[in-house]
């Protein structure tokens, strides 16, 4: 079955450091792939996506993944963390035409 | 920027009853999703919808729910008879045609007694 697992349920930083939030996903081929951010009592909002143009994917407030085949990776990264980035993190995969296939997501705590 | 409301944000309703959960999509668009997350779980598609019919729909999706666009601007989804595993936050999004992405509204927390 399609898949996307999400390898840490919560992670840590120290503000001003960097951010790796790591995502894998299951298929033979090439999905499309999203990262997306969830603030308290905000919508989902999309930070990125991977629709087989470039490997390295830059998305908003700094933030970038690399999509790795080899790997079957579509890991987010961010240079350097700020408070505001304390969020939840999801990894999503399209399934056919239609429909999202959600990571169970990635909690940020960044600490000052 | 435009964006997806839903109203209203959190719905407490007892086991049973009917509820219907309101979105309004961004004005251009034209497939509609359903997903939701129980506490603690993933978030879950739960149906697609194009040119006024379901375009896909999940295993969760099954006769106690269903969903309309009843005027060319809401689109809804109704859970006829609530259980407790009802229970969830609910998510509604939109997305233009031939464009793979989704932009989500907020959320409906809804919560069966």
């Amino acid at each position: 079955a399609q898949s996307v697992t999400q390898l840490d349920s919560h992670v840590s930083v120290s503000e001003g450091t960097p951010v790796l939030l790591r995502c894998n996903y299951s298929s033979s081929y090439s999905p499309s792939l999203f990262w997306y951010v969830q603030h308290p009592n905000k919508g989902l909002q999309l930070l990125l996506k991977y629709t087989s143009a470039a490997t390295l994917v830059k998305g908003i407030n700094g933030f970038e993944a690399e999509f790795k085949k080899s790997e079957t990776s579509f890991h987010l990264t961010k240079p350097s963390a700020h408070m505001s980035d304390a969020a939840e993190y999801f990894c999503v995969r399209l399934s056919g035409t239609y429909k999202y296939i959600f990571g169970t997501g990635t909690r940020l705590k960044v600490l000052a | 920027e435009p964006e997806v409301t839903q109203t209203p944000s959190h719905q407490v309703t007892q086991m049973g009853q009917e509820v219907i959960l309101r979105c309004v999509p961004i004005s251009n668009h034209l497939y509609f999703y359903w997903y939701r997350q129980i506490l603690g779980q993933k978030v879950e598609f739960l149906v697609s919808f194009y040119n006024n019919e379901i375009s896909e729909k999940s295993e969760i999706f099954d006769d106690q729910f269903s969903v309309e666009r009843p005027d060319g601007s809401n689109f809804t989804l109704k859970i006829r008879s609530t259980k407790l595993e009802d229970s969830a936050m609910y998510f509604c999004a939109s997305s233009e045609p031939f464009d793979n992405e989704q932009f989500f509204g907020p959320g409906t927390r809804l919560t069966v007694l």
